[in-house]
């Protein structure tokens, strides 16, 4: 069974500084697809960035990047420039490719901005 | 745009209620899902439906009954609520394209006392 494991359950980071948030998961697949999900106070899930896993390289969105090891099935997210607004919960999740497929979440790590 | 809609948002049962949670999506969208979020436990499936008229067991699906009533709606049920049950509840919805992210609702706050 794949699952998706997140160690630091929480993190902190001064405003304008960059933070990397890890995780790993394990699967056997070939075809799979990595996400970063948000999740602030008001509860909305909101995708942050996603990896293919055919792609070799990393997906970035503005000042959200990710850094993709295939081999050691680690996914970790950075983001540069933190600002208040990014004060909240993120999920790192994994989906099997194909149509139906559902996301598995990790535990999230709860990430704290200071001014 | 509506997108995922959930219904309540907040619900508080005392032990043994029953109560359905409903959702509907305009997105046109075959694959549905409904997740509970539990502190310290990340987001865990409950059931999903991969289109009108299928359903299938996710990782928690004890307690719980889907009813996916056409395209568009995927209602959880709760026949006998207990305190386990005390959670947050998500539905999300996801389009076929190869790749495609999902979509979730704002989430039902329940308690059971």
């Amino acid at each position: 069974a794949q699952t998706v494991t997140q160690s630091q359950p929480e993190m902190s980071v001064q405003e304008a500084e960059t933070v990397t948030l890890s995780c790993t998961y394990d699967t056997s697949e070939s075809d799979y697809y990595l996400f970063w999900y948000k999740q602030p106070p008001s509860r909305q899930m909101i995708l942050v960035i996603r990896q293919e896993a055919y792609k070799q390289q990393n997906a970035t969105e503005n000042r959200f990047s990710v850094n993709f090891q295939k081999a050691a099935k680690s996914f970790s997210l950075k983001i540069s420039d933190s600002q208040l607004g990014d004060a909240a919960m993120y999920f790192c999740a994994y989906r099997r490719g194909g149509a139906t497929n559902k996301l598995i979440f990790g535990t999230g790590t709860l990430l704290a901005v200071q001014p | 745009n509506a997108g995922v809609t959930q219904t309540p948002k907040f619900q508080v049962l005392k032990t043994g209620q029953s109560m359905t949670l409903q959702c509907a999506q305009d997105m046109n969208h075959n694959s549905m899902y409904w997740y509970r979020q539990d502190p310290g436990m990340g987001l865990r499936l409950i059931y999903y439906s991969a289109s009108e008229g299928t359903t299938d067991k996710g990782e928690v699906p004890n307690g719980y009954n889907v009813s996916r009533l056409n395209k568009r709606e995927f209602s959880l049920r709760l026949e006998s609520a207990a305190p386990s049950q005390t959670s947050v509840y998500f539905c999300a919805s996801r389009g076929d394209r190869v790749g495609t992210e999902a979509f979730f609702g704002q989430g039902t706050r329940l308690t059971v006392v």
